[in-house]
């Protein structure tokens, strides 16, 4: 139990375009999402919380107009990268909060690499 | 001082031997710890879950938590190749407060 799918796996795109990531939790109800960034031997580094029919709480730094995140059911969140640029380029990744089991524990997504040209 | 610090690795051991993973950190207030596991171009896997001190026991793997110290650990008996991966500690002070990973620590098990 407990998968996570995000769509597309991996994807190129031109400067200046946008770029949807969908994240799905395919056998459980997800109040709340995450979004991280990853970049090379980093660590993840979370972008923005999501809960199911409200706004995405963005961390410091991150910018919303940029990161668009929708929540629109207890099964999918979307990142909307907008405007992308090259120094976008980065593995997302996305998780969930499973309404059973310990509240601290997060269902990752199999994360989605954006190369922007 | 980051809050949570993870030696990177790389870390290459022989199959069949006993791997020491850990993490330190500075905030007393985290009281959840988990390890993830991630291959290669991949999300992480929850491995391990603790609430507060203790040990906690899964098949090969062990975590430990030693609130005092603020250390935590993760040990993996007669490791495999297949062990091989980036082993992330990550741990919160719950109450839905966001959750702080470490860097990771690259593991290879040689064959």
């Amino acid at each position: 139990g407990a998968v996570v799918s995000q769509h597309p796996s991996w994807v190129i795109c031109k400067s200046g375009t946008s770029v949807k990531i969908e994240c799905r939790s395919l056998d459980f109800q997800a109040t709340t999402m995450f979004w991280y960034r990853q970049f090379p031997k980093q660590s993840l580094m979370l972008m923005a919380t999501s809960n199911e029919g409200s706004k995405a709480t963005y961390e410091q730094g991150v910018e919303k107009d940029k990161f668009l995140i929708n929540h629109a059911s207890l099964t999918l969140s979307t990142l909307t990268v907008t405007s992308a640029h090259p120094e976008d380029s980065s593995f997302y990744i996305c998780s969930a909060r499973a309404e059973q089991g310990p509240d601290e524990t997060q269902y990752f997504g199999p994360g989605t690499r954006l190369l922007v040209l | 001082q980051k809050e949570v610090e993870q030696d990177p690795g790389p870390l290459s051991v022989p199959e069949g031997a006993i791997v020491s993973l850990n993490c330190t950190y500075s905030n007393s207030a985290f009281q959840y710890f988990m390890w993830y596991r991630q291959y290669s171009r991949k999300g992480p896997e929850l491995l391990m879950y603790t609430y507060s001190s203790g040990n906690k026991e899964d098949g090969r793997f062990t975590a430990q938590v030693d609130k005092s110290s603020k250390y935590i650990s993760l040990f993996i008996r007669d490791s495999q190749p297949s062990d091989s991966a980036t082993y992330l500690c990550a741990m919160s002070g719950g109450g839905y407060q966001k959750v702080t990973f470490g860097t990771g620590t690259k593991l290879q098990v040689i064959p």
